[in-house]
């Protein structure tokens, strides 16, 4: 069954920093995307960023990045430089290839404080 | 201007009312979703749409019905409603190539509608 786990739910660091927040998933699909999202105080949620399993280097996105670590079915997110307004609950997601469902599976998200 | 319209932004009904969820997207993306994030659980899907057609329903309950009368139109009817109903409806759409699928596109989420039953 298709699982993604997000263990961190909150975590706080000082401006101009580097953070990282965990994801992992399950999958028995091959082929599988996954994303990084944020939702913000307001409740508006961003798509950020998204690595495609058959891609063997991380993508980055402005201040965003992610560690895909394949074997271990993990999928970070780091942002580096961060900043007062980068405060947020960040969700993990991801979609498979071939399991017909068009769905994105949701973490539980991680609550990133970024303090001055 | 907001690329996804959702509307009403909060919305209060009494159990065993019904109520339409309203979603309008202007990025020119063919398939919509309907997603729910209530206080006890992440965000879960509800159901997608391609070119007006249902593409796959992960609801259970039979009160809860997309209705889509134009390809930019995904309303969320929801009958009966309960208080357990009560949560943020999020209505997101994204540009899927044909021909195969393996280049997902990433979903683009509107702003949500705060449903609320007492």
């Amino acid at each position: 069954a298709q699982k993604v786990t997000q263990t961190q739910t909150s975590i706080s660091v000082m401006e101009k920093t580097t953070v990282t927040m965990d994801c992992v998933y399950e999958t028995q699909d091959s082929s599988y995307f996954l994303f990084w999202y944020k939702q913000t105080a307001s409740g508006e949620i961003v798509f950020l960023i998204r690595q495609d399993s058959y891609k063997k280097e991380n993508a980055t996105v402005g201040h965003y990045s992610l560690n895909f670590q394949k074997p271990k079915s993990s999928i970070g997110l780091i942002i580096t430089a961060t900043q007062i307004e980068d405060s947020a609950v960040y969700f993990c997601a991801m979609r498979e290839a071939s399991s017909g469902s068009w769905q994105l599976i949701f973490g539980s998200g991680t609550q990133l404080t970024v303090m001055p | 201007d907001p690329k996804i319209i959702q509307k009403p932004k909060y919305l209060v009904a009494v159990t065993g009312s019904e109520k339409i969820l309203i979603c309008e997207q202007y990025l020119g993306h063919n398939a919509m979703y309907w997603y729910r994030q209530s206080a006890k659980k992440p965000l879960e899907f509800m159901f997608s749409y391609s070119y007006q057609k249902l593409m796959d329903n992960q609801t259970a309950s039979s009160r809860f019905q997309p209705q889509s009368s134009k390809k930019n139109h995904l309303d969320l009817q929801i009958t009966a409603l309960k208080p357990d109903d009560s949560a943020t409806y999020f209505c997101a759409s994204s540009q899927e190539k044909t021909g195969g699928p393996y280049n997902y596109a990433e979903q683009f989420f509107g702003p949500g509608t705060r449903l609320t039953v007492l």
